[in-house]
């Protein structure tokens, strides 16, 4: 089935330093992704819809000066967090559109990268 | 306003037995997509079952079933015979539309299976 990696998996850094998480799908090419932020013991929350070659999409809220997002392939978006600060950790997971067995509609998500802020 | 609302933050079931976990939904778009995600404690987000607006059948697969009541837009995922593995949290979501295709998601709710 179709595959979403994210890179790293988990980091840690400190406060004022900028982060960049990469999502990219393997096997099949995603004009569109979407990423997601979630706090502990909570639900996922869309921060943006990253569309390939052109600018994202970000929910109200959401600072785009903080949370850059790239999506410059058909495989590969980017989440940069810019001058990190502690409010800022989270577990962060994107997510591509796809198909399974060509029929059945689905979500195919990232692993996620869990971001610590020191 | 809340558009996919799971209102059991918490389950039990014994091994073997089906538990069915609740999710209602709100919309008034015609064409709508509704999702259930499994989410173990590594964070991952794994993929179970999809319910299209106008599929006309409970959407099934394995032990994995979608009791899909459009009248009163519910969506509730019925797990057969449990499992320790199923030991999880269980996310409810919808696509409205079909443009943008982003997901909303309920709170979720916190299944334990025990022996």
């Amino acid at each position: 089935g179709a595959v979403v990696s994210q890179h790293p998996s988990r980091v840690i850094c400190k406060s004022g330093t900028s982060v960049k998480i990469e999502c990219r799908s393997l096997d099949f090419q995603a004009t569109t992704m979407f990423w997601y932020r979630q706090f502990p013991k909570k639900s996922l929350m869309l921060m943006a819809t990253s569309n390939e070659g052109s600018k994202a999409t970000y929910e109200q809220g959401v600072e785009k000066d903080k949370f850059l997002i790239n999506h410059a392939s058909l495989t590969l978006s980017t989440l940069t967090v810019t001058s990190a600060h502690p409010e800022d950790s989270s577990f962060y997971i994107c997510s591509a559109r796809g198909w399974v067995s060509g029929e059945q509609e689905t979500q195919y998500f990232g692993p996620g990268t869990r971001l610590l802020v020191l | 306003a809340q558009k996919i609302t799971q209102t059991q933050p918490g389950m039990f079931v014994q091994e073997k037995e089906a538990v069915t976990l609740d999710c209602t939904y709100d919309t008034s778009d015609q064409s709508y997509g509704l999702f259930w995600y499994k989410q173990p404690s590594s964070g991952e987000m794994i993929f179970l079952i999809y319910q299209g607006s106008y599929d006309e059948q409970n959407a099934t697969e394995g032990r994995y079933s979608l009791n899909f009541q459009k009248a009163r837009k519910s969506a509730n995922l019925v797990i057969s015979a449990s499992q320790l593995g199923d030991s999880a949290m269980y996310f409810c979501a919808m696509r409205e539309g079909m443009a943008g295709y982003a997901l909303n998601f309920g709170k979720g709710t916190s299944l334990l299976v025990t022996p």
